[in-house]
């Protein structure tokens, strides 16, 4: 399966530091997306990286992709408490009747204490 | 801008009563459509998309069925709920990356 697979699981820090979550997958893509989800609620979409691109920035938040080792990395610079939540990232293809299909890893739990 | 609904926000439903989980878009026209389900500490998986009215996909076989009888309403439906249907059920319309609505927390008793 395409399954994305996140590292670590779960993540604790101190507010001010820099977080790194990274992801695997296994299968040729269409483009890596990055997701957020607090406790118990929807997820928000942070960042879309595509199969051509090598990194990407928005705001506090810095992705890279490398299609060679079919991987993807997720920094968050300056954390703070608020940035605690789960994270997952999807890998992206399109499905045979349109539309897309994203599959998602487990994810990573980052908690950011004061 | 566009925005999604989803209701109820949470259901405690007991074992072989039937489902029905609503979700609307506002804000855009023919949107492809979708339904996820988180099981707990999990990722999501995706069990239903519709590209339009009336057009739906599955992606696993389960005991939930879709229907979508217009733009931008679809919706998750059981005749008799197992316990394994618990679960968080995510709607999600994509233009780019994806946006999830608030999602229904379902617990089977």
């Amino acid at each position: 399966s395409q399954q994305g697979e996140e590292d670590p699981q779960a993540l604790s820090i101190q507010e001010g530091e820099n977080a790194t979550m990274n992801c695997s997958y296994k299968t040729s893509i269409n483009n890596l997306q990055w997701y957020r989800q607090n406790s118990g609620r929807g997820l928000v979409h942070l960042i879309l990286i595509r199969s051509n691109e090598r990194e990407k920035h928005s705001g506090r938040l810095r992705v890279t992709l490398d299609t060679s080792k079919k991987s993807s990395s997720l920094l968050i610079t300056a954390s703070r408490a608020a940035d605690t939540a789960s994270y997952f990232c999807a890998t992206d293809y399109i499905l045979t009747g349109g539309g897309n299909k994203l599959t998602f890893g487990t994810g990573t739990q980052l908690k950011v204490e004061l | 801008s566009q925005t999604i609904h989803q209701w109820p926000a949470t259901l405690v439903q007991p074992v072989g009563s039937p489902l029905s989980l609503e979700c609307t878009v506002e804000g855009t026209s023919n949107p492809n459509l979708y339904w996820y389900r988180q099981a707990a500490g999990r990722g999501l998986q995706l069990l239903f998309y519709s590209v339009g009215i009336g057009q739906i996909s599955s992606e696993v076989p389960q005991n939930l069925s879709a229907s979508r009888p217009q733009d931008r309403q679809f919706i998750l439906s059981s005749k008799k709920l197992l316990l394994s249907d618990s679960g968080f059920y995510l709607c999600a319309w994509s233009s780019g990356g994806k946006f999830f609505g608030p999602g229904t927390r379902l617990t089977v008793l």
